[in-house]
């Protein structure tokens, strides 16, 4: 069974780090690209990021261009997202997702709520 | 950068009844386009694909069709369980639609 588990959310101060994982199992999660979609509370869904499956080809929404960092271990089954210089707008649940035929999220995580606070 | 409108807002109908959903795009996606359900504390579950292919386990009440800028979720006789709110995505910039909740009437 495919399943994506994310981790590491929490309250940060607006300016502050947070690092958030999502450990893969149950399919070999080397050859398929990953993404972080975001859902502000009661809004929407918002694509952050985006990383091939050798981890050199990456995406950011212009929302998060140069403050989050998008990685992968595919020696761990393990997506990561460092997100810096957080914001009070950058509140939300966050989700892994694993995408295929280049747009579309067949697999999803169950979210790390992100709240940006002071 | 392509943007995709979902119309209505919200509809309201009643189990039984046909839900019709639209999604539109500022420019043409080609079939490029994916529709989710979110159920509320949930994480959003792949219905169709490719406009038109449903996903592994999803009903047949559930059918996709369109292509180009104007497209269509149709769930030909709503259940209890397909109360929700609906989203469409395309391949551009991995944009979603605003969403359409299917609420009870």
């Amino acid at each position: 069974e495919v399943q994506l588990v994310e981790s590491g959310g929490g309250l940060v101060q607006p300016g502050g780090s947070l690092r958030l994982s999502c450990a893969a199992s149950g399919f070999t999660f080397s050859p398929f690209t990953m993404s972080w979609v975001r859902q502000a509370p009661g809004k929407g869904l918002e694509w952050v990021s985006y990383i091939g499956s050798g981890g050199t080809d990456i995406k950011y929404a212009d929302s998060v261009k140069g403050r989050f960092t998008i990685s992968r271990d595919n020696a761990k089954n393990s997506l990561f997202l460092q997100m810096n210089s957080l914001r009070d707008e950058d509140t939300a649940v966050y989700y892994c997702a694993r995408e295929v035929a280049g747009y579309f999220f067949d697999y999803w995580g169950q979210g790390t709520l992100v709240t940006v606070s002071s | 950068e392509i943007v995709l409108t979902q119309s209505p807002a919200t509809l309201s109908l009643s189990p039984g009844e046909r839900a019709t959903l639209s999604c539109r795009a500022s420019q043409s996606v080609g079939s490029y386009l994916a529709w989710y359900q979110q159920k509320p504390g949930q994480a959003p579950r792949l219905l169709i694909s490719g406009a038109s292919n449903r996903a592994t386990g999803i009903p047949a009440r559930f059918s996709g069709s369109g292509s180009g800028t104007d497209f269509t979720l149709t769930i030909s006789s709503l259940e209890p369980e397909d109360f929700a709110v609906y989203y469409c995505q395309q391949r551009s910039n991995w944009a979603f639609g605003g969403g359409t909740k299917v609420e009870i009437k």
